[in-house]
């Protein structure tokens, strides 16, 4: 059980498009997700917390306007970057928690590769 | 502010070594703190959770442990195989906060 989904795993665009990554959890309702962006040779960095049905709470840094998070369920949670330029080139990582729960679950990952 | 060190940055051992990273976080009100493992360009395998009552877990060849009042955290691999060789990850938590990351530890098991 708890497991997460993300989609895609790996894509490439031109920079000025938008891309969308989709977080799934499979097999429970996630109340809460994280979304976090990795950098080469860094650790993970918390982009936002989004909770269902509100908007996203973004960290000190990061662009509302350009990183979109859309929570409209409890097993889906989409990021959207949006006119992407190749310094967005990153490793994005969601997470789910549960309402009282004591763990995250973590999805596999997305590479976007601004070009 | 949580602040989460790992110490050290990288270590090479050679094969059925038994080693141990760590890991120090700033603020001991922790709920959780979690090890992952994480292969190159993949995402995060969750190893171990010590939740903040207890202080250690262990898993076949891993065992960690949690000292809240000094805020710090172990990893203990014990015989080390070539495929254990990854970055391993410590964080601190709860389930519907945010996740605390430090940098991170290379590993390389070497044959």
């Amino acid at each position: 059980g708890a497991v997460v989904s993300q989609h895609p795993s790996r894509v490439i665009c031109k920079s000025g498009t938008s891309v969308k990554i989709e977080c799934r959890s499979l097999d429970f309702q996630a109340t809460t997700m994280f979304w976090y962006r990795q950098f080469p040779k860094q650790s993970l960095m918390l982009m936002a917390t989004s909770n269902e049905g509100s908007k996203a709470t973004y960290e000190q840094g990061v662009e509302k306007d350009k990183f979109l998070i859309n929570h409209a369920s409890l097993t889906l949670s989409t990021l959207t970057v949006t006119s992407a330029h190749p310094e967005d080139s990153s490793f994005y990582i969601c997470s789910a928690g549960t309402s009282g729960g004591r763990e995250q679950y973590f999805g596999p990952g997305t590479r976007l590769t601004v070009t | 502010k949580q602040e989460v060190t790992q110490i050290p940055a990288a270590l090479s051992v050679p094969e059925g070594e038994n080693l141990v990273l760590n890991c120090s976080f700033t603020d001991s009100a922790i709920y959780n703190l979690q090890w992952f493992r994480q292969d190159p360009g993949k995402g995060l395998t969750s190893l171990l959770l010590i939740q903040s009552s207890q202080r250690e877990q262990t898993s076949g060849r891993l065992n960690a442990s949690l000292d809240k009042s000094s805020g710090r955290s172990t990893l203990y691999i014990a015989a080390s195989q070539p495929g254990d060789s990854a970055t391993y990850l410590c964080a601190v938590g709860i389930g519907n906060t945010p996740l605390v990351f430090g940098k991170g530890t290379r590993l390389s098991v070497i044959a």
